[in-house]
């Protein structure tokens, strides 16, 4: 069946400091993409999407492209803030009624 | 617009006993999924629903019950708690089913069985 992989976490950054979180992901068919990110206390929150191979979702400073050669969704920043630290969660979806498979999250902490 | 609301936010239950954890939307969303949250495991789904009337299991249906009987409300019923369904319970909604839909989630329910 599908599933998502992310890298182990957590992982403690200092202010202004460059994020990578890698996440790589097996399907059959052309999944779609998305960061879901969950700020402490509160549920989950779409970060950003791909909808096909090479496509490049952004906000809010963070970026991932959807990498179809190395099934990766990798999510980047270049200068993290405080107000960044979440539990970032990787995920894909198929034309199932909009059903997420969800990789493990990961826990980010970014210190001042 | 409230969004996805959920209560309650934090429930004890006595392994044997059940409730129902309450979902609803204000979004006029035809989509509604409960998924429960584990450490480690990311966020698994537990059943879903493509509009009134229509309910199906997800990936960890057992000891779990649904019903959409109208498009706002998507009730989570536990028929029996156990020590395993100690979890966070997140209730998610969206427009249509397709695979390019962002999901709304409400703030969840955290659920400790004794």
């Amino acid at each position: 069946g599908d599933s998502v992989t992310q890298m182990e976490g957590p992982v403690t950054l200092s202010e202004e400091a460059f994020l990578t979180i890698n996440c790589t992901y097996t399907a059959t068919g052309y999944p779609s993409l998305f960061w879901y990110v969950q700020y402490p206390g509160e549920g989950l929150q779409l970060l950003l999407k791909a909808t096909k191979a090479d496509d490049k979702g952004s906000n809010k400073g963070f970026e991932a492209t959807y990498r179809k050669e190395t099934t990766s969704f990798h999510l980047e920043k270049g200068s993290v803030q405080v107000s960044d630290s979440a539990v970032y969660f990787c995920a894909l979806s198929k034309n199932s009624y909009g059903k997420l498979t969800f990789g493990q999250g990961t826990i980010l902490t970014v210190h001042p | 617009n409230a969004g996805v609301t959920q209560t309650p936010k934090f429930q004890v239950l006595k392994t044997g006993q059940s409730m129902t954890l309450q979902c609803a939307q204000d979004m006029n969303h035809e989509y509604m999924s409960w998924y429960r949250q584990d450490p480690g495991m990311g966020l698994r789904l537990i059943h879903y629903s493509v509009g009134a009337g229509i309910t199906d299991q997800g990936e960890v249906p057992n000891g779990y019950n649904v019903s959409r009987s109208t498009t706002e409300d998507f009730p989570l019923r536990l028929l029996s708690a156990a020590p395993s369904q100690t979890s966070v319970y997140f209730c998610a909604s969206s427009l249509g089913g397709g695979a390019t839909e962002t999901q709304y989630f409400g703030p969840g329910t955290r659920l400790l069985v004794l």
